[in-house]
């Protein structure tokens, strides 16, 4: 079965850019919709962004600006960077697998996790 | 963006007995070209990430125990636990996705 596995740095300094990879294993990223999904420590879940296997993207309005996510689709990863990063992006950040199409779907496959703290 | 308000926040919930959390939406979340809801719950335990439970609102995903059941249209929605298990204790998160908006969630305990 397919699993995500989030790699990057776990401490960004304020002002500069976050930067993180998601490899997929156990399965094509053919036919599916990628995402992004941030949760502060102790808090909700927010959708960041999603890219299809093909490039095609979408993204958190709040959040647009400053993300961008992209798709390796010869090594199956796919990444976020989020620029000018501050105290209030330090989260829990996941990537996840959506089914359905690009009008959503279920979240049916998520990482473990990886948690990136904003500090000086 | 369309805004998931969940309730109650938290419940305490006697072994085997009913959990029901709802979820309203401040837009109708129902397609009218496929009339399929676009809602779907998620279960998450300390230290773990989601795990999708329902979605269409009412389609539970493969392997989920079928004391999970989710309902509702529209605006309205409700996730079900019948039977309520040891290991149900978790904060349960609403999900819309039209534009990719979630719940504030709702924590489940044993009472």
């Amino acid at each position: 079965q397919v699993q995500l596995q989030e790699s990057g740095p776990g401490l960004v300094k304020p002002s500069e850019t976050l930067s993180l990879t998601c490899t997929v294993s156990g399965g094509s990223m053919s036919s599916y919709y990628w995402s992004w999904i941030r949760q502060p420590p102790g808090k909700g879940l927010e959708w960041i962004a999603y890219i299809y296997y093909s490039g095609s993207t979408n993204y958190n309005p709040s959040l647009k600006s400053r993300a961008t996510i992209s798709v390796d689709t010869s090594n199956n990863q796919f990444s976020l960077k989020l620029t000018s990063v501050t105290a209030a992006d330090t989260a829990v950040y996941y990537c996840v697998r959506q089914v359905g199409d690009a009008s959503g779907g279920g979240l049916d496959t998520w990482g473990q996790g990886t948690l990136v703290t904003v500090s000086s | 963006d369309i805004v998931m308000t969940q309730s109650p926040d938290s419940l305490a919930v006697s072994l085997g007995e009913r959990a029901t959390i709802n979820c309203k939406t401040s837009q109708s979340v129902l397609y009218s070209s496929n009339n399929k809801n676009y809602l779907a719950w998620y279960q998450q335990k300390p230290g773990q990430p989601p795990k999708l439970l329902i979605y269409w609102a009412s389609t539970r995903e493969s392997g989920v125990p079928d004391r999970f059941s989710g309902s509702g249209s529209g605006t309205d929605f409700t996730l079900t636990i019948n039977n309520l298990q040891a290991e149900d204790v978790a904060v349960y998160y609403c999900h819309q996705y039209f534009s990719r908006t979630f719940g504030q969630g709702t924590k489940v305990q044993i009472k």
